[in-house]
């Protein structure tokens, strides 16, 4: 069936580097995507959000591309720091779906100081 | 201000009982959406609820049902419960209803376990 779903469940980095979190969705119909970050414990927390009419958006220390053609987006994190460490989705919402998102399996990053 | 708060944190219940999630979404939010998120999993949707009307209903059985109070807070409800029930369930408010970029705010969640 049709899904939204991460290339790596792990990745690690060390404290300064930059890191990219990878996102794969099948659905046509998705035109808006979120990034969340869950700490352990918490619920996931919004980061940056990009809409399907756009390539690049960037954030402070982040910034999300979006390939349509391959349906495929990214999460880069600049100076990856100790408190990035957390599990990051992206969620996506299609039309005609109202606020229905569809959130990928995950990847747990683990920055190393 | 403070944000989404959800009852209680932790919950154990045993196969075949009932249990009542409660939720408090951000003061002014008047949509609450509820989602299931299994260990090692991405949160699954299950219901939107909007000025106590149900907007959204993800693919999830009768067993799960929920509502909405006139203060926005919300239940969500799971009548005989099985082992795969066990989960996070997460609280989520946003603005409004139909504005699909309206940014949605989660709470902590209420981990359920059914033995």
């Amino acid at each position: 069936g049709e899904s939204v779903g991460l290339h790596l469940p792990t990745l690690s980095v060390q404290e300064g580097d930059n890191s990219i979190i990878n996102c794969a969705y099948s659905n046509s119909a998705s035109d808006y995507f979120i990034w969340y970050k869950q700490e352990s414990g918490k619920g996931p927390q919004f980061i940056i959000d990009i809409r399907s009419n756009m390539d690049k958006r960037q954030g402070q220390r982040v910034t999300v591309l979006l390939n349509k053609t391959v349906k495929h987006l990214s999460l880069q994190i600049a100076a990856t720091q100790p408190g990035d460490s957390a599990v990051y989705f992206c969620a996506e919402n299609r039309r005609n779906t109202g606020n229905q998102f569809y959130f990928g399996t995950g990847t747990s990053l683990t920055v190393i100081p | 201000d403070a944000g989404v708060t959800q009852s209680p944190t932790h919950l154990i219940k045993t196969r075949g009982q009932h249990v009542t999630l409660r939720c408090s979404p951000i003061s002014g939010h008047k949509s609450v959406s509820w989602y299931q998120q299994v260990l090692g999993q991405g949160p699954q949707f299950i219901f939107q609820y909007y000025e106590k009307e149900e907007r959204g209903r993800g693919n999830f059985p009768d067993r799960f049902s929920a509502r909405q109070f006139p203060n926005y807070s919300s239940e969500l409800n799971v009548n005989a419960l099985l082992l795969g029930d066990s989960a996070l369930y997460l609280c989520a408010s946003s603005l409004d209803w139909g504005v699909r970029t309206d940014t949605q705010y989660f709470g902590p969640g209420t981990r359920l376990t059914v033995l």
